[in-house]
């Protein structure tokens, strides 16, 4: 069966400092992978995808970059954290298929002071 | 451009009652999907069900249906016989082309919906 590992759950981090997020995937290959941010109480925003290793497409323009070194992992990062960085991120992979749903790991909490 | 809308943010259910999560979507393509997640507090996200925009039967997977009706772009969530674990958000949504030439995922805003003993 296929999991989805993503970490950390929480985190604090301030204004200015660096970012690295990381989500793996197992239990299958060449999976579509992706970074979703959620405000409080909002839907959630497509940040980046990936389609294959060293493949990353970019949804809005923001401060925070993604990189695919494996196959089945993804990395979110930025280089100086904002305020407005805080929030909900949510990774999540999908197999090839117009019928395939994506499927979420757990979220990291990011709150910046 | 593609969107969705949620016009209800929050709902409540009486235990064991039927419910419907209202969902309407606007795209120019032909060919798209739709899908409903339930995102209960602890915040990840649980895909339910899934419509394909040239299915001729309305999905269903155990207790939720989708009531989807192409003319008017709607996909409502019906959830039957309600459950004190349906308590959550609920979100719609789209799959279809992007400004960059992928296909990915729009979702609405959501719905909250609490079920009530």
């Amino acid at each position: 069966s296929q999991t989805i590992h993503q970490w950390p759950a929480t985190l604090v981090q301030p204004v200015g400092s660096p970012l690295s997020l990381e989500c793996t995937v197992e239990g299958t290959s060449n999976p579509n992978l992706y970074w979703y941010r959620q405000a409080a109480g909002r839907g959630l925003q497509l940040l980046f995808y990936s389609v294959g290793i060293g493949q990353i497409s970019s949804e809005v323009p923001q401060n925070l970059s993604a990189s695919r070194p494996q196959d089945r992992q993804f990395i979110l990062s930025s280089k100086k954290l904002l305020l407005s960085d805080s929030g909900f991120y949510l990774c999540a992979w999908r197999r090839q298929g117009e019928r395939q749903p994506q499927h979420f790991g757990d979220g990291t909490r990011l709150s910046i002071l | 451009a593609q969107k969705i809308t949620q016009t209800q943010p929050g709902m409540f259910v009486q235990e064991k009652e039927a419910v419907t999560l209202d969902c309407t979507y606007d795209t120019s393509d032909q060919s798209y999907g739709l899908f409903w997640y339930k995102q209960p507090s602890s915040g990840e996200m649980i895909f339910l069900i899934y419509q394909g925009s040239y299915d001729e039967q309305n999905a269903t997977e155990g207790r939720y249906s989708l009531n989807f009706q192409k003319a008017r772009k709607s996909a409502n969530l019906v959830i039957s016989a309600s459950q004190l674990g349906d308590s959550a958000m609920y979100f719609c949504a789209m799959r279809t082309l992007m400004d960059t030439g992928r296909r990915a995922l729009t979702f609405g805003s959501g719905t909250r919906l609490q079920v009530q003993p």
